[in-house]
């Protein structure tokens, strides 16, 4: 159990447009949901936290209106990159986190990740 | 805010050598720990967490760590490691309060030499 999927996996896009990243938790209810990001060789920087039927809080230094982030069910939340410039290029990761269960509110299940190139 | 320091950014080790990689966090409140591993092209996994009771814990792949809360330290060993177990290890706490987002160190790349 526990199984967090991500889609796509990986994804090229052109410059200027806006690419949709979805994390889905396959057989668990997550109220809670994170975004990280990791540069080559780097560690996992997060970027955002997912509440589902609310605003999602970001970390400083990342931008909301650049990073559109949805959480409309238990199971979905996606991630929007807009108007995506080759520096957004990077693996992008989410988690969630059990809404209940024991140990549900320390543990975070990850997903395989997507790898955004931007060209 | 909780910060995660992993010293060893680079180990390289031969095949039956005992391993131990340090971390350590800041935090004023209590936590929950976390070692992660990534291996080449995959997902991160789960080898052991500690949420409170024996400090000391088992995990995965005969991996353990040890919880020394005057230290405000959460180190992996492995008594012999194996090729297999080349890859990327992250140690990461979160708050037990709060959003409890995970904190992450900067890892640590471990290179098994058969």
């Amino acid at each position: 159990g526990a199984v967090v999927s991500q889609h796509p996996s990986w994804v090229i896009c052109k410059s200027g447009t806006s690419v949709k990243i979805e994390c889905r938790s396959l057989d668990f209810q997550a109220t809670t949901m994170f975004w990280y990001r990791q540069f080559p060789k780097q560690s996992l920087m997060l970027m955002a936290t997912s509440n589902e039927g609310s605003k999602a809080t970001y970390e400083q230094g990342v931008e909301k209106d650049k990073f559109l982030i949805n959480h409309a069910s238990l199971t979905l939340s996606t991630l929007t990159v807009t108007s995506a410039h080759p520096e957004d290029s990077s693996f992008y990761i989410c988690s969630a986190r059990r809404t209940s269960g024991r140990g549900s509110d320390y543990e975070q299940y990850f997903g395989p990740g997507t790898r955004l190139t931007v060209t | 805010a909780q910060s995660v320091s992993q010293h060893n950014h680079h180990v390289i080790l031969s095949e039956a050598a005992s391993l131990e990689l340090g971390c350590n966090y800041s935090y004023g409140g209590t936590v929950n720990l976390f070692w992660y591993v990534q291996y080449p092209g995959q997902h991160l996994q789960l080898l052991l967490k500690y949420f409170s009771g024996d400090p000391l814990v088992k995990g995965i792949k005969g991996f353990e760590a040890e919880f020394i809360k005057s230290k405000f330290s959460f180190n992996l060993r492995k008594p012999s490691v194996q090729w297999s177990d080349t890859a990327e290890y992250f140690c990461a706490v979160n708050a037990k309060t709060g959003r409890r987002a995970l904190t992450f160190g900067s890892g640590t790349r471990l290179q098994v030499q058969p």
